[in-house]
């Protein structure tokens, strides 16, 4: 079963905050919460990660929920070069337990 | 600065050959790791290797076998491929050494994969 739930797909204006959602119900007090992307014919590259508290970086936000079962990764203004599938995954020493993906069209 | 680099690109196999797939990184980090990525589906973790000289089962190891053949190479074997292991493989490293002192960062650095069909 998968560790982390997400839509399958999610649009946005250009221009306009990306709210990408992930569920992780059955996450344990030592996994990471971490986020991917992956654009077409390459291998996935790093956006942001967390424990309990939210963070920023200059490509995103990552808000985490009290409860740590959920989490929402943020692009605060999409651009066409965001357009990738989304990657929220849950992270236990060693071990990366990646999800479906949500794939991210941007409109222009 | 390559990053991480992975030959071949593509390969095609008939049931039952076997090949390498390689991997090599030039940023100095201690693990490495192979996924195998099936359509429509996440990566998963076939085998790591957290640092020269160990190497450790991840999700989904059987039919696959590694070696660490050194801090930059990390290269994964199918001995006998069969069609359920066409997929996109996909290698990645982490964890920058500094004066001798692992630092904890938590960034993977993935290749850009390849492509395997097996007939």
């Amino acid at each position: 079963d998968a560790k982390t739930t997400q839509p399958n797909s999610m649009e946005s204006n250009e221009e306009e905050p990306v709210h990408l959602p992930c569920n992780h119900s059955t996450i344990s007090g030592t996994d990471y919460i971490h986020w991917y992307r992956q654009l077409p014919s390459q291998g996935p590259e790093y956006v942001i990660h967390g424990l309990t508290s939210n963070v920023n970086n200059r490509m995103a936000s990552l808000a985490i929920a009290e409860d740590r079962k959920s989490s929402t990764l943020i692009l605060h203004r999409a651009t066409l070069r965001d357009a990738a599938v989304y990657y929220c995954i849950l992270r236990n020493g060693n071990q990366f337990y990646f999800g479906t993906g949500t794939s991210l069209t941007v409109i222009p | 600065n390559a990053g991480v680099t992975q030959t071949p690109k593509f390969q095609v196999l008939k049931t039952g050959q076997s090949m390498t797939l390689q991997c090599a990184q030039d940023m100095n980090h201690n693990s490495m790791y192979w996924y195998r990525q099936d359509p429509g589906m996440g990566l998963r973790l076939i085998y790591y290797s957290a640092s020269e000289g160990t190497t450790d089962k991840g999700e989904v190891p059987n039919g696959y076998n590694v070696s660490r053949l050194n801090k930059r190479e990390f290269s994964l074997r199918l001995e006998s491929a069969a069609p359920s292991q066409t997929s996109v493989y996909f290698c990645a490293s982490s964890g920058l050494i500094l004066a001798g002192v692992t630092s904890r960062t938590d960034t993977q650095y993935f290749g850009p994969g390849t492509r395997l069909t097996v007939l």
